[in-house]
């Protein structure tokens, strides 16, 4: 079963620029948790969608935003990028099974703000 | 605020030594807590994981240990290898919100 892949890898904007990634989750998966990860400040949650909507969203600004199609997709949207938005981009997907929660990384987009 | 704390921050092991990560966690509900290995350039991979009702899982070389009424947990990793260096990320979570530690960042000497 293919993982969790994410578009583009690397990516490089400017200032004031918006910017869109996007995250194919497992086939199946149907819930998609976007995290944001800095040397500074580790691992921090954006949101989480399940069958389309946003269930669950992190400390973040407006300026992030992001949807999920019907086959699961999804996509994360930063506006007005600020230089302190340079990060990696990491989508992960869960079943959300049961009582299964397990989560699955995909390789993450890197985002370099200049 | 920081829900999972997790230390030590950076950790050096010779080859064939246990390496010991621990974590804490304040929110009760939690429900679910998994360890994550992370490579450089890649996402986190699921190492393994564990529920509270169990006090020891053990997967190979690594275990967790779970201590409820502490609120801690933590990773052993038994006779480390130099491909075990990576960072690792303890996690907390009730339902679909997770929470992360800080990482550790362990190198295993040859």
């Amino acid at each position: 079963k293919a993982g969790v892949t994410q578009t583009p890898r690397y990516l490089i904007k400017t200032r004031g620029q918006q910017v869109t990634l996007s995250c194919s989750p497992i086939s199946g998966h149907r819930s998609v948790s976007w995290y944001q990860q800095t040397p500074g400040q580790g691992l921090q949650f954006l949101f989480e969608y399940f069958s389309e909507t946003q269930r669950n969203k992190g400390n973040f600004p407006g300026r992030f935003s992001g949807r999920q199609f019907s086959n699961s997709r999804s996509e994360m949207n930063v506006s007005t990028l600020e230089l302190g938005d340079s990060a990696l981009y990491l989508c992960a997907s869960s079943l959300l099974g049961g009582n299964s929660y397990e989560q699955y990384f995909g390789p993450g987009t890197r985002l370099t703000v200049t | 605020q920081q829900q999972v704390k997790q230390s030590p921050q950076s950790l050096i092991v010779q080859k064939g030594g246990i390496s010991i990560i621990n974590c804490a966690y304040e929110n009760t509900a939690f429900d679910y807590f998994p360890w994550y290995q992370q490579f450089p350039g890649k996402g986190p991979a699921l190492l393994i994981a564990i529920r509270p009702d169990v006090s020891e899982k053990k997967e190979g070389r690594f275990t967790i240990s779970f201590n409820k009424s502490a609120k801690q947990f933590s990773l052993h990793i038994m006779d480390s290898q130099p491909g075990d260096s990576a960072t690792y990320f303890c996690a907390a979570s009730k339902g679909n919100d997770m929470r992360f530690g800080a990482g550790t960042r362990l190198t295993v000497k040859p």
